[in-house]
């Protein structure tokens, strides 16, 4: 059973596109996230979503627009594209009020590429 | 700013040798600390975390080391092998009601490890 799933794992888009990564858990957790890693694999939190609200939301471009439909889900909407978009997005997410101590479940990742 | 520093960013061990990560913090509102092992192709997993109030924790081959004074902690992997070969990071956060580090994981660069056979 897959814990944290991602779709697409691949994205290849032009500049300025619209486009749409989607996230699903299973786990039953409140909280959920959105990760950019870069090219030098550099880690960043871009988003928290707890029982749909929206908790942590760092400094991204307004093109950037996550959307948590119910506690299971949590997608991220990117507009007008830009090459430096171009990264690895991971979707996590945790149990309870973004607890620090709760592990944290990545899931697979979606290598975004804006050509 | 980085708020959690880590190294090396590589790090090339003989199987069976010992590979060490320090990571190095400034905020003293973290008191929770986790290191995640990332496989090529996969998403992040949690391998071992600790929390200030011990110095030391154990489980299995892998140890880490946590010194509150000096701020620092490090991962040892004892008997290293091939099938440790991967990116390591190290993270910190902040339990709840301690301003903006609550529930925000602060990830260190990372580091490539690679167990030669």
């Amino acid at each position: 059973d897959t814990a944290v799933s991602q779709t697409p794992k691949y994205l290849v888009t032009q500049m300025g596109n619209d486009k749409s990564i989607k996230c699903e858990q299973n786990l039953g957790h409140d909280t959920m996230y959105w990760y950019k890693q870069d090219s030098k694999k550099f880690l960043k939190i871009m988003f928290s979503y707890n029982n749909k609200e929206l908790i942590i939301n760092e400094t991204v471009p307004n093109r950037f627009s996550p959307k948590s439909p119910d506690k299971a889900h949590l997608n991220l909407h990117i507009n007008s594209l830009e090459l430096g978009d171009s990264a690895v997005y991971f979707c996590a997410s945790s149990q309870g009020l973004a607890d620090s101590y709760n592990e944290q479940f990545f899931g697979p990742g979606t290598r975004l590429t804006v050509l | 700013q980085q708020q959690v520093k880590q190294s090396p960013q590589s790090l090339i061990v003989q199987k069976g040798g010992i590979s060490i990560i320090n990571c190095a913090y400034e905020n003293t509102a973290f008191d929770y600390f986790p290191w995640y092992q990332q496989f090529p192709g996969k998403g992040p997993a949690l391998l071992i975390a600790i929390r200030p109030d011990v110095s030391e924790k154990k489980e299995g081959r892998f140890t880490i080391s946590f010194n509150k004074s000096a701020k620092q902690f490090s991962l040892h992997i004892m008997d290293s092998q091939p099938g440790d070969s991967a990116t390591y990071f190290c993270a910190a956060s902040g339990t709840r009601g301690r301003g903006s580090t609550l529930g925000r994981l602060y990830f260190g660069r990372g580091t490539q490890l690679t167990v030669w056979p």
